[in-house]
């Protein structure tokens, strides 16, 4: 079946590198994703990644995809107490019928210090 | 230039009540989606719908009865509120089916049942 797992909790200080991990299951899937969500908000798209690919950089956000390990990771240079928010990894998922769906992990809480 | 909108916000209401949750699109896009996110922050998808046609549907309660009246808009509606219907409600539209690409998301509907 369709899974994707995060950790829960990362806690960085101001200037170092984040590192958020994600494992997903479908090895159909087509594009990968990062959404963001602060406190109270919606849900931003940060940034998503083909499948074929192996990275895609992005000002300060680095997608790294292994296929061959289903793992996909976001780092984030020079964090800032501004990135403090969930991070959720999703895969998109293609089920018998051809339909498109999004599946989330279950976020990773970025915690900046100052 | 609001994407994608909900209304209302905010919705506090008693249990066993009927009620509806908006959300529009100017983003011209064919595909809407309801996901629903729990006081976890676990976030799972309940419907889909393309250019009016429901093409997901998530074992969700029929309770729960989406309606298109317009590739534009997709409203949620919930009949006899229960205590465990209380979560974020996001709206989300997409550019393309069945291979979405990007999925863009409403600022959600923080619903409390009393």
């Amino acid at each position: 079946g369709e899974d994707v797992e995060q950790s829960l909790f990362l806690s960085v200080r101001e200037g170092d590198s984040s590192v958020i991990n994600c494992t997903y299951t479908d090895s159909s899937s087509t594009y990968l994703y990062w959404y963001k969500q602060e406190p109270g908000a919606g849900l931003q798209l940060l940034t998503y990644i083909f499948s074929n690919m192996d990275m895609k950089q992005d000002q300060r956000l680095t997608v790294l995809l292994n296929k061959k390990d289903k793992h996909l990771s976001l780092r984030i240079a020079d964090t800032q107490t501004g990135d403090s928010a969930i991070y959720f990894c999703a895969e998109t998922s293609y089920g018998s019928s051809n339909t498109g769906k999004l599946i989330f992990g279950q976020g990773t809480t970025l915690q900046v210090k100052p | 230039d609001t994407a994608v909108s909900q209304t209302p916000k905010y919705l506090v209401t008693q249990m066993g009540n009927d009620k509806s949750i908006k959300c529009e699109q100017n983003l011209g896009h064919d595909t809407m989606y309801w996901y629903k996110q729990d006081s976890k922050k676990f976030l799972k998808i309940m419907f889909s719908y393309n250019n009016k046609e429901l093409i997901i549907n998530e074992t969700v309660p029929n309770r729960f009865s989406p309606k298109s009246p317009d590739k534009a808009h997709l409203n949620l509606h919930i009949n006899s509120l229960e205590l465990g219907d209380s979560a974020v409600y996001f709206c989300a539209s997409s550019p393309t089916w069945p291979r979405q690409e990007t999925q863009y998301f409403g600022p959600g509907t923080r619903l409390l049942v009393l």
